[in-house]
């Protein structure tokens, strides 16, 4: 499958503790996305990569969480202390510069925090 | 970004055609019209883009009329698996389309 992939797929952690995400995008791509959803709503913008700049954050992303890409490939998504509101689907998406309006979705992350 | 508006949800029948009509009275001159379908606990997928007039596709047809306020996607034919949220997105595309802009989309209910 060369797909967008995520990791892990489930996430149940303790409110204080920090988690860690994984997106391996389509190797092509060198725009890479990170959106978070809620029940009920579409996704958010959280961030976004081209190579491995981050050229955007939403205001959505508060100190608590960073993303990085270190060598433009995979990237993670962290949040640190974890509050009961982080509870979510985050989604990676990646694309071609070109052709962004068309991105390709992971299946996503599911974050409950306790 | 031009905001869009949908509505909420819509119920068909199999085999019917099903056509969805956003709404997006602020569309500037180099908005591109997208749309995306989810699944439920899946990431949303491409469905189709266009600027102007008609484009289609082997899954849908995307109609948009002269001054561009409003875009309708069409499904022919659909299948119980049709059932998803429709989500229509426009944004840019000089700059790249950086970020894709969701609303709560068009939940469609395909019965038999």
């Amino acid at each position: 499958d060369t797909g967008v992939s995520q990791d892990p797929r489930h996430k149940i952690t303790k409110r204080g503790q920090n988690v860690t995400f994984r997106c391996d995008p389509i190797s092509e791509h060198n725009r890479l996305y990170w959106y978070r959803q809620t029940l009920g709503q579409g996704p958010e913008f959280l961030t976004y990569f081209q190579n491995e700049a981050q050229l955007e954050k939403s205001r959505l992303l508060s100190d608590r969480f960073s993303a990085e890409r270190p060598k433009g490939s995979f990237s993670t998504l962290e949040i640190q202390r974890t509050e009961q509101g982080d509870s979510a689907m985050y989604l990676c998406a990646s694309s071609l510069v070109e052709g962004a309006g068309e991105q390709y979705f992971g299946p996503g992350t599911r974050l409950t925090v306790t | 970004l031009a905001k869009t508006t949908q509505p909420i949800s819509m119920d068909s029948y199999e085999g019917q055609e099903v056509n969805i009509t956003c709404s997006h009275n602020n569309i500037a001159t180099n908005d591109y019209i997208t749309w995306y379908q989810q699944f439920p606990s899946q990431g949303p997928r491409f469905i189709i883009q266009g600027y102007k007039t008609k484009v289609t596709n082997e899954v849908a047809s995307l109609f948009i009329p002269a001054d561009r306020k409003s875009s309708t996607l069409s499904l022919p034919r659909v299948s119980l698996s049709d059932t998803a949220v429709y989500y229509c997105l426009v944004g840019d595309m000089d700059t790249g389309f950086q970020k894709l802009v969701f609303g709560t989309g068009t939940r469609l209910l395909v019965s038999p």
